[in-house]
This record gives structure tokens, C-alpha cells and sequence, in this order.
């Protein structure tokens, strides 16, 4: 599977929107980019996913690159309950499994 | 919302020891998955299991890991006998179908102990 990078950690402000960047410049053609977090002491979590096309849905917005390799997560306003490690994964069409790396440890201020 | 459910939350077994870890995963998912996190560490895919088969292990499911669905609700992860290297966090996940566009729900985890 093809490699994502993020950041560390991040820390954003209660009540603020929160840009999480992710990079995958090896991303294939086929590859979906999810997003998933995982709150301290829980499983992992979806957030959200897409291909090509910017997603939004309830809990998040996706903003990707028109050269796909780069994707952006976007918490709109984030709460103290959005305070998580953030995981960008590139899913190939065929794989079946979630491959996780560190991600970005989110930290709200309140 | 429906959601997949793991028991026991937490398991101690000594060393040597067999143990089960069982997950109900959401009602009408056809793929099935264990996960495992050591403490401090990243989540790492152990097994999927689709059609009561497995359709992919990685290479810490070795000969002392298996995977069962014994009726049409629960789905296992046994370890033979267990190692101190197996305490960890086990997450069950399930989803609709295995597709790469297709999301997975995980479960709350089980807390293996093993002294």
C-alpha cells in the first residue's frame, strides 16, 4: 500500500475549525483515502472517506488535492470530544485490511 | 445505532494458557476482522475472515491464532497458548462488504493480560 504522512500532533482551540493534512504522493489511481481517529482508550473510529471528490458528511469534511496526493481532514469546529490520534490510510481496491501508521494526536484547548 | 460488541473488556490469563476473546459484530456485515494494539504502539491487522473462511492473516497470525464463527452472531479469536508478547489491546471490526471504498466499525476492545 502506498504511504501517508502526517503530523505529529497538532493542538487547535476549542470552538475553531481544525485543517488536519495528510500527504500519500505515491497514491494510485485506485487507492481510497479514509480517515479514521481513535479516542483515548476506544477503538479505532470512522470518520470519513473519498476517491477523487471533496466528501463531507456529519462528522467531518475531506478536502483532496486535484493531483490526489495530498487530503486534507476537516473537524469544522472542533470540541473537546474531537481530542484524538487522527489516522490517514489509503485503502487499494482489493485490499481488505486497515494498514495504520502513528497518525496526528489531536490536543483541544479548551 | 447498531455497533460491534467485544467480551470480556478485560482478560487475564497466565502464561501458557488458552483464552478466547469473542466480538458480536454488527448484524448484517459479511466481513470480519481482529486487530491487535500493544500498549504504546500502532493498530496492527491480525486476520480478516469472510465466508467462514480466512481471507487474509498477516504475519503475527501464526499456528497459535485462529478464528471462528461458531452460530451466526459471534466471531472468536482464540490463542492457543498464549506468550507475554500477546498482552495487548484486541479490537474486533466488521463491515458490509471488504471493499477499499467500504468503512469498518470497530469494537470497544478487549485488554489481554497475559503474566
Amino acid at each position: 500500500d502506498a504511504k501517508t504522512t502526517q503530523p505529529n500532533s497538532m493542538e487547535s482551540n476549542e470552538e475553531e475549525p481544525v485543517h488536519l493534512p495528510c500527504n500519500h504522493s505515491t497514491i494510485s489511481g485506485t487507492d481510497y483515502i479514509h480517515w479514521y481517529r481513535q479516542l483515548p482508550s476506544q477503538g479505532p473510529e470512522y470518520v470519513i472517506h473519498g476517491l477523487t471528490s471533496n466528501v463531507n458528511n456529519r462528522m467531518a469534511s475531506l478536502a483532496i488535492a486535484e493531483d490526489r496526493k495530498s487530503s486534507t481532514l476537516i473537524l469544522h469546529r472542533a470540541t473537546l470530544r474531537d481530542a484524538a490520534v487522527y489516522y490517514c490510510i489509503l485503502r487499494r481496491f482489493g485490499n481488505e485490511k486497515l494498514t495504520f501508521g502513528t497518525g496526528t494526536r489531536l490536543t483541544i484547548i479548551p | 445505532e447498531p455497533e460491534v460488541t467485544q467480551t470480556p473488556s478485560h482478560q487475564v490469563t497466565q502464561m501458557g494458557q488458552e483464552v478466547i476473546l469473542r466480538c458480536v459484530p454488527i448484524s448484517n456485515h459479511l466481513y470480519f476482522y481482529w486487530y491487535r494494539q500493544i500498549l504504546g504502539q500502532k493498530v496492527e491487522f491480525l486476520v480478516s475472515f469472510y465466508n467462514n473462511e480466512i481471507s487474509e492473516k498477516s504475519e503475527i497470525f501464526d499456528d497459535q491464532f485462529s478464528v471462528e464463527r461458531p452460530d451466526g452472531s459471534n466471531f472468536t479469536l482464540k490463542i492457543r497458548s498464549t506468550k507475554l508478547e500477546d498482552s495487548a489491546m484486541y479490537f474486533c471490526a466488521s463491515s458490509v462488504n471488504g471493499d477499499a471504498s467500504d468503512e469498518q466499525y470497530f469494537g470497544p476492545g478487549t485488554r489481554l493480560t497475559v503474566t
